[in-house]
C-alpha cells in the first residue's frame, strides 16, 4: 500500500487531455513539493516535473503539474502515442523521514 | 553529461547478500546525495535510503534498517548498496538516483539504468 494514492490506470485518445491525481497528507504533499516521474516500458524512471510545476529542459510543455493542499495533479495535453508509460508522483514525508511514492498510474493511449 | 551507470544483474540464493554499484560521471560526486529505489516485478517504486557521498552519512528507510548498508568510494566516484539476508520478495530492479535541489525542494535526476537482483533457490 503506497503512502501517496494514484489511480492505477488512465487512458485517452491522441490529442486529448488527461489528468492523473496524487493524494497524500499533511506530512508529505501538504508540507513539501511534489515531483513526477515518467517510466517508459522497460526503462528507468525519468524526471518529468519537479517542485510541483517545473519542467526540466527537454520536457514538452504538454506536461504540466499543480498542487493544492494535500493533493497534486499531472496534466498531459495533446496526448501522443509516445506518452504511453507509467507515471509516479513522489514527495518527502516529514513523519517517515523519507521519500514516498504513489503506486503509479499506467497511461494508455487508445 | 551526468550519468549513473550500475553494475550488472545478479542471481542470489535466499539468505545471501548482494552488493550493487553505481558509478557516477560528469559531476562532482561529493556534491550530491545518492538515493536507492527498488521496483519489484510489475510493482511501483520503493525508496530505500540515501548516502551523503561527502560525509558517508546515511539515512535508511525503516523497512530496510538492519539489512541495508550504503557506502561510497570517493576515489572512483562510486556508490554502493548492499542488502543482506535476501528473501524471494527482494527480487527487484534496484535503481540509484542523484538528488538535486536545495533545502526542502529536491528531486531525483538522473537515475541509473537499474540492476535486476533475482533471489531464488
Amino acid at each position: 500500500q503506497s503512502v501517496l494514492t494514484q489511480p492505477p490506470s488512465a487512458s485517452g485518445t491522441p490529442g486529448q487531455r488527461v489528468t492523473i491525481s496524487c493524494s497524500g497528507s499533511s506530512s508529505n504533499i501538504g508540507s513539501n513539493t511534489v515531483n513526477w516521474y515518467q517510466q517508459l516500458p522497460r526503462t528507468a524512471p525519468k524526471l518529468l516535473i519537479y517542485n510541483n510545476n517545473q519542467r526540466p529542459s527537454g520536457v514538452p510543455d504538454r506536461f504540466s503539474g499543480s498542487k493544492s493542499g494535500t493533493s497534486a495533479s499531472l496534466a498531459i495535453s495533446g496526448l501522443q502515442s509516445e506518452d504511453e508509460a507509467d507515471y509516479y508522483c513522489a514527495a518527502w514525508d516529514d513523519s517517515l523521514n523519507g521519500w514516498v511514492f504513489g503506486g503509479g498510474t499506467k497511461l494508455t493511449v487508445l | 553529461q551526468v550519468q549513473l551507470v550500475q553494475s550488472g544483474a545478479e542471481v542470489k540464493k535466499p539468505g545471501a547478500s548482494v552488493k550493487v554499484s553505481c558509478n557516477t560521471y560528469g559531476y562532482t560526486f561529493t556534491g550530491y546525495y545518492i538515493h536507492w529505489v527498488r521496483q519489484a516485478p510489475g510493482q511501483g517504486l520503493e525508496w530505500m535510503g540515501w548516502i551523503n557521498p561527502n560525509s558517508g552519512g546515511t539515512n535508511y528507510a525503516q523497512k530496510f534498517q538492519g539489512r541495508v548498508t550504503m557506502t561510497r568510494d570517493t576515489s572512483n566516484s562510486t556508490a554502493y548498496m548492499e542488502l543482506s539476508r535476501l528473501r524471494s520478495d527482494d527480487t527487484s530492479v534496484y535503481y540509484c538516483a542523484r538528488e538535486v535541489g536545495s533545502g526542502s525542494q529536491n528531486w531525483f535526476d538522473p537515475w541509473g539504468q537499474g540492476t535486476l537482483v533475482t533471489v531464488s533457490s
